[in-house]
């Protein structure tokens, strides 16, 4: 079973500090990269996607990716509460469909 | 913007009743997903589908049918609902193969008593 996996945390940053998000995957014949927000009640959506290593940089966030290590991370630079939610790494890897990781819950404190 | 619209945001269920949760996507996408989502097991794969009238099954299909008649409606099937079934589904398309970029819907909360 190929795995990727999220500290669930809760993890907890003041407001306008950096919030980094880690996900690491198992089958490193894993092409595609994505991160979710979910907000409570809500459903995903995607707000990040990277395929090559390296990092992409969109507004606020931040997403980087280490192949050699099957390493994957998203920085949320400047966090607001309204940041708050739970973030899901979702990876392309050589099933059929995305596999997605049980989310970080981060907590954005004024 | 892609839509991806649920038929029902919360329904309640007898066990033994048969179950039709609808799904349509207005953005011509080819993908089609049905997912369900527990807590503390994250998102979990029950059916997908790539094309009209093609279905394939995921990481738990048990207990599900689907059925995809027209490119823009998934309709995900509890042929005898059971109450390990209560939970959030999820759909979701894309636009095609090798473009993985999921577009969820707002998700409809089930629950079998």
């Amino acid at each position: 079973q190929k795995e990727v996996e999220q500290n669930s945390g809760p993890l907890s940053v003041p407001e306008g500090a950096i919030a980094s998000l880690n996900c690491t995957y198992s089958d490193r014949g894993s092409q595609s990269f994505f991160w979710y927000r979910q907000y409570s009640g809500k459903s995903p959506e995607l707000i990040m996607f990277i395929y090559s290593n390296g990092d992409k940089e969109d507004g606020r966030f931040t997403a980087q990716l280490n192949k050699a290590s099957q390493y994957v991370s998203l920085l949320i630079r400047d966090s607001q509460p309204s940041d708050s939610a739970t973030y899901l790494c979702a990876v392309k890897d050589s099933g059929y469909a995305l596999n997605f990781g049980k989310g970080t819950s981060l907590l954005v404190t004024p | 913007d892609v839509k991806v619209t649920q038929s029902s945001r919360y329904l309640v269920k007898r066990t033994g009743e048969k179950v039709f949760l609808e799904c349509v996507q207005d953005m011509d996408h080819e993908n089609m997903f049905w997912y369900r989502q527990d807590p503390g097991l994250g998102l979990r794969l029950i059916y997908f589908s790539y094309d009209v009238k093609m279905k394939e099954k995921g990481d738990i299909p048990e207990g599900y049918s689907v059925s995809r008649e027209k490119k823009e409606r998934f309709s995900l099937i509890l042929e005898s609902a059971s109450t390990n079934q209560t939970s959030m589904y999820l759909c979701a398309s894309s636009l095609q193969a090798g473009d993985e970029k999921l577009f969820f819907g707002s998700g409809t909360q089930l629950s079998v008593l």
